[in-house]
């Protein structure tokens, strides 16, 4: 059965600190694999993507990696910030013709001043 | 250029009723999808339309419908209302050269009493 399973649920760090969020997934055939930040109240906003070949990338403060052996992803935020409070939703896209979204049911982050 | 718009932004309705939820693409974008995210389940897939016919479809049931128009614009139905139907209702818009990246609106907020 495909599933995307993100961890920890909740998070609450003190702003200026690193956390890292993670994914597991049992998608297959595999696509790609994305990671949302979404504010509350407002709809997702992507932050990365990656396929299959790509293990790395990067926008600004976030890193998000991917072992595609393992499936597993974890995004990373660097010198948190109080707007990085928000909810992170790990999404796979199946490879198949329909590409097929499958989503996690997202970790909540709050950053405390 | 414009982001994706949903309206209305908020509504009530009660058991039993019908609703139509609207959403209008970026410009360009021929794919619409919709969503439903509820605290419980995260968010869940409800259909895909490209070019007026609709090119996926998630686990829900036939109360459940869509259809896109000529000009991208998209409506989502939902009739015989019930109250596990609460949810924000999600609409997301993609390119015409990069379907991995979706955009998505701010949601309609869909309260059933």
């Amino acid at each position: 059965k495909n599933q995307v399973e993100q961890s920890p649920q909740s998070l609450i760090i003190l702003e200026g600190k690193n956390c890292t969020l993670q994914c597991n997934y049992t998608v297959s055939p595999f696509s790609n694999l994305r990671w949302y930040k979404q504010d509350t109240g407002r709809g997702p906003v992507s932050l990365t993507i990656m396929t299959f070949s790509e293990n790395t990338k990067s926008n600004g403060r976030y890193t998000a990696t991917l072992d595609a052996d393992t499936k597993q992803s974890s995004l990373h935020i660097t010198a948190s910030q109080l707007s990085d409070s928000a909810s992170y939703i790990c999404v796979v896209s199946e490879g198949s013709t329909l590409g097929r979204l499958y989503f996690g049911r997202g970790t909540q982050l709050t950053v405390w001043p | 250029k414009a982001g994706v718009t949903q309206t209305p932004r908020y509504l009530i309705k009660t058991r039993g009723q019908q609703v139509t939820l609207s959403c209008s693409p970026i410009s360009g974008h021929r794919s619409v999808s919709w969503y439903q995210q509820t605290p419980g389940q995260g968010l869940q897939f409800l259909f895909e339309y490209f070019s007026e016919t609709q090119r996926n479809k998630g686990n829900f049931p036939g109360r459940f419908s869509g259809r896109q128009f000529s000009n991208s614009r998209s409506e989502m139905n939902v009739s015989t209302l019930e109250l596990g139907d609460s949810a924000l209702y999600l609409c997301a818009s993609s390119t015409p050269t990069d379907s991995y990246e979706q955009y998505f609106g701010p949601g309609t907020r869909l309260t059933v009493t």
